[in-house]
C-alpha cells in the first residue's frame, strides 16, 4: 500500500463529458504529480503541484485543469472529453525533493470514454 | 520525439539466472534516473535511481549501471525470482524537472 489514494477506479462515460479525479497523496507528502498513461505507452507527465501551488507543467492539453486544495488532496478535471483521452490516469506524491525523489502512485483511475 | 527509449517491449529470463533491462536516452542534460516497478492493477513502485555522477548503484539484488558516454543505462537483477515478474520503467529527469518515462519492458520470469 502506497499510501495514495485514488477515485474512482474506473469511470466510464461519452465524449463531450467531464469528469473530476480525485486524489489523496501520502500522509505527510506536499508534492502530488498527475500523469496520463495510454496503451503500452509510458507515462506522461501531466502537472505537478507543491503545497497548494503549481510547480511544474506537462503536455497537459488546455481541456485539462487541476488543483492541490489546503488538505493537500488534488483534483485533475478533463472536459469536452474525446476517445483518445481514454487511459490510465495516475497520481503520484513525495516529498519536498521534487521528481527525482521516490514518487509514490495511487493504482491509478481508469477512464473510458465510449 | 522519445527522449527515453526502452527498445524492448518484454523479455523472458529463467528464475535464478540474471536479468538485465535495458534503457536509452537522447537527452544529454538528463542527470538522474530512475527505475521504476508496477505490477498489473497497481501503480508503479520506485526501485533504484542512479545520479549522473555515479556510473553503478547497488540495492541487494538490483543493480543499475549508467554509461553517459552511450547514453544508456541497465538495471541488472541478480537473481531473477518469479516476483520480479512486472513491467520495468526507465524514467530519467534533468535539473530535477519532470520525469521523462520510457514505455517499459515486461520481464516474465520463467519458474
Amino acid at each position: 500500500d502506497s499510501g495514495v489514494t485514488q477515485t474512482p477506479k474506473h469511470l466510464i462515460t461519452a465524449t463531450g463529458q467531464r469528469v473530476t479525479l480525485r486524489c489523496s497523496p501520502r500522509s505527510g507528502d506536499l508534492s502530488v504529480y498527475w500523469y496520463q498513461q495510454s496503451l503500452d505507452q509510458g507515462l506522461q507527465f501531466l502537472i505537478q503541484y507543491y503545497n497548494g501551488e503549481e510547480r511544474a507543467k506537462g503536455n497537459i492539453l488546455e481541456r485539462f485543469s487541476a488543483q492541490q486544495f489546503p488538505d493537500l488532496h488534488s483534483e485533475l478535471n478533463l472536459s469536452s472529453l474525446e476517445l483518445g483521452d481514454s487511459a490510465l490516469y495516475f497520481c503520484a506524491s513525495s516529498g519536498p525533493g521534487g521528481p527525482n525523489q521516490p514518487q509514490h502512485f495511487g493504482d491509478g483511475t481508469r477512464l473510458s470514454i465510449l | 520525439d522519445q527522449q527515453v527509449k526502452q527498445n524492448s517491449p518484454s523479455l523472458s529470463v529463467q528464475e535464478g539466472r540474471i536479468s538485465i533491462l535495458n534503457c536509452d536516452y537522447t537527452n544529454s542534460m538528463f542527470d538522474y534516473f530512475l527505475w521504476y516497478k508496477k505490477y498489473p492493477a497497481e501503480g508503479p513502485t520506485f526501485l533504484i535511481s542512479i545520479s549522473s555522477i555515479k556510473d553503478k548503484n547497488e540495492d541487494g539484488r538490483f543493480t543499475v549501471f549508467l554509461n553517459k558516454s552511450a547514453k544508456h543505462l541497465s538495471l541488472h537483477i541478480v537473481p531473477s525470482q518469479p516476483g520480479d515478474s512486472a513491467v520495468y520503467f526507465c524514467a530519467a529527469s534533468a535539473s530535477n524537472y519532470q520525469l521523462i518515462w520510457g514505455a517499459g519492458t515486461k520481464l516474465i520470469i520463467k519458474p
